[in-house]
Order: structure tokens, then C-alpha cells, then sequence
């Protein structure tokens, strides 16, 4: 089965730029109808969807994120990436990807997770 | 946006005792409601997709219910490896949003 595992530095200066890369074994991220979303939950707290992308390249991103957010994805290494721009201690929080089997649909499986602290 | 509201917050239960867990959403989502359950340092699990639907390998132990904008989760008969944070999700509407979490917490 599908399995997603998120990578990148765990140490991001402020204003600097976040970059996570998530990468997909088990099935093929070009596999039509699959959508690739980034979710992170900071400390403590709740969740929170950041966006999604298909293979195609096609995204959407929440709104309160998304001046800041781009999802890029690499069919041939089946990979997709998140690019948080300007980051503040705000942003630190774990972050994962995860899997929609459509686009109306929950979010299963997801990654391990991978922790990304905003500090000088 | 649509705001999921969980209650209570934390939820103190024995063993072997049955427990109820509420989702609230802002609006109508239909029957379009998960429920996660998330242990320390885990990623969040599905065990509940179309409200009461479980998911692949979740024990019967765990039903769900609910639709329009009342939800709850109830686990019967609670083992040790239950007491975790539970999280409910709607995919009716964009953004997706998640409530804040009920703690389950042995008593």
C-alpha cells in the first residue's frame, strides 16, 4: 500500500524559506484520481490543511496560507514538495503530507510527520 | 470556512467502560466526517470515514454516527491502547478543517 515519508532541515531561520519534500513508495503519485495534501499541527495543538496537489501540478491552498505556500510535485521521482515562504515562529510545527484517494475524500495514510522549528 | 467544535476537551473514562466523543461543525457537512486518532508522537490514524463508516482494520469497538452537523464517536469497551487524542475532520467544504481534539485519558 501507499506509504508517504517527509524529509528536510528541522531548523529554518526566520524569514527564510521552509522547504519539506514528501516521498511516496508503495504506488504512483501520477496514479489518476490521487491527491497529495501537506498538513501540519503545531505543538500542543490542532490540525491544520495547508493545500493539495495533483500529479498534473494542479493545487488549491487555504486560504489563510496562501500568499505564502507552493506545492510542487516530481512524477519521476515520485515526490511532491512545500515551500513556505517568510516563515515566523508561528510556523513551527510538525508537518505531513498525506494522502486523498479523490478529491472529496479523508486523508489516509499519512506520513510519520517531520518537526520544523522556526528560530534565529 | 467551517469550524469544527470537539467536546468535551478531555474526557476521563475506566477501562472497560464505553465513551462518547462529540463533533460539532459551523454548517452542514453532510455525512462527509472522519474521525483520527492520534497517540505522542504518532501521526494521526483514520478510524472513521462517511461519519460511521470504519476503516480498514479498525476494531468494531469504535462506531460513529451523526450527519448534517451533529457527530459523535463512540468506543465501547476501552482498552489500554485507546486513551489517545481523537480528531474529527470535514471534507464537505474547502478549506478542510479539523476540530481542536478530545484527550482520552484513563480515569
Amino acid at each position: 500500500q501507499v506509504q508517504l515519508q517527509e524529509s528536510g532541515p528541522g531548523l529554518v531561520k526566520p524569514s527564510q524559506t521552509l522547504s519539506l519534500m514528501c516521498t511516496v513508495s508503495g504506488g504512483s503519485i501520477s496514479r489518476g484520481g490521487y491527491y497529495w495534501s501537506w498538513i501540519r499541527q503545531h505543538p500542543g495543538k490542532g490540525l491544520e490543511w495547508i493545500g493539495y496537489i495533483y500529479y498534473s501540478g494542479s493545487t488549491y491552498y487555504n486560504p489563510s496560507l496562501k500568499s505564502r505556500v507552493t506545492i510542487s510535485v516530481d512524477t519521476s521521482q515520485n515526490q511532491f514538495s512545500l515551500n513556505l515562504s517568510s516563515v515566523t515562529a508561528a510556523d513551527t510545527a510538525v508537518y505531513y503530507c498525506a494522502l486523498q484517494l479523490w478529491l472529496g475524500s479523508w486523508f489516509d495514510p499519512w506520513g510519520q510527520g517531520t518537526l520544523v522549528t522556526v528560530s534565529s | 470556512e467551517i469550524v469544527m467544535t470537539q467536546s468535551p476537551a478531555t474526557l476521563s473514562v475506566s477501562p472497560g467502560e464505553s465513551a462518547t466523543l462529540s463533533c460539532r461543525a459551523s454548517q452542514s457537512v453532510g455525512s462527509n466526517l472522519a474521525w483520527y486518532q492520534q497517540k505522542p508522537g504518532q501521526a494521526p490514524r483514520l478510524l472513521i470515514y462517511g461519519a460511521s463508516t470504519r476503516a480498514t482494520g479498525i476494531p468494531a469497538r469504535f462506531s460513529g454516527g451523526g450527519s448534517g452537523t451533529e457527530f459523535t464517536l463512540t468506543i465501547s469497551s476501552l482498552q489500554s491502547e485507546d486513551f489517545a487524542v481523537y480528531y474529527c475532520q470535514q471534507y464537505n467544504n474547502w478549506p478542510r478543517t479539523f476540530g481542536q481534539g478530545t484527550k482520552l485519558e484513563i480515569k
